[in-house]
């Protein structure tokens, strides 16, 4: 079980919004920052989608964005296109230069 | 552009040792700016961090499987490697390479590679 906690699956229509949180589930994990957010299509490899919290790589849409307070962060994705369903994964330093992944939410799109 | 491609066998038998490489193209290991990791996805189950390695041979590992594994590089052919200790079905998962800045996202990803276990 990860240390950070993921809902398993959520959907919307498309364009509808969702949000998907991360929430660090284990009192043994002290950090909780770093937070980056990847997008993951089966069968291809996983792709960067926010960093540090809350920033876009260049080529990401603005439809993605990301937030963080306290130990919970969430991964907000605006008009929702078919394109979008994917699994998301949040990632969170660790502490000891290692690192953690979320356990991963599968987005429907309907 | 930067590309990783992992290689090795497909097919491990239990107990013996995983070896997987990973090949950068388009840019260079040598990078004061990055670490080279490993990540894994045992079928149906989420990304797991494994592992990773700085251009120096300084090596941080997944307190999990710390005793295990061994990360290393080769900086000249532009190459870093996994090795994964006796293995059980267990193992058996999607390796996949990737580059973590300092800042401590992963950027680029090599394209996966399925590892099973079994005899």
């Amino acid at each position: 079980q990860s240390a950070l906690t993921q809902v398993a699956s959520v959907s919307g229509s498309p364009g509808q919004s969702i949000t998907i949180s991360c929430t660090r589930s284990s009192s043994d994990f002290a950090n909780f920052n770093l937070i980056s957010w990847y997008q993951h299509h089966p069968g291809m490899a996983p792709k960067l989608i926010i960093y540090e919290d809350n920033k876009r790589p260049s080529g990401i849409s603005n439809r993605f964005s990301g937030s963080k307070s306290g130990s919970s962060a969430s991964l907000t994705i605006s008009g929702l296109q078919p394109e979008d369903e994917a699994d998301y994964y949040c990632c969170s330093y660790a502490g000891s230069n290692t690192w953690v992944f979320g356990g991963g939410t599968k987005l429907t799109v309907l | 552009q930067l590309q990783l491609q992992e290689s090795g066998p497909g097919l491990v038998k239990p107990s013996e040792t995983l070896s997987l490489t990973c090949t950068v193209s388009g840019g260079s290991v040598n990078s004061g700016s990055h670490y080279w990791d490993w990540i894994r996805q045992p079928p149906g189950k989420g990304l797991e961090w494994i592992g990773g390695i700085y251009y120096t041979g300084t090596t941080y590992y997944n307190p999990s499987l710390k005793s295990r594994v061994t990360i290393s590089i080769d900086t000249s052919n532009s190459q870093f490697s996994l090795e994964l200790r006796s293995v059980t079905a267990a193992h058996t998962a999607v390796f996949y390479c990737a580059r973590r800045t300092t800042g401590g996202w992963f950027d680029y990803w090599g394209q996966g590679l399925l590892v099973s276990v079994s005899s």
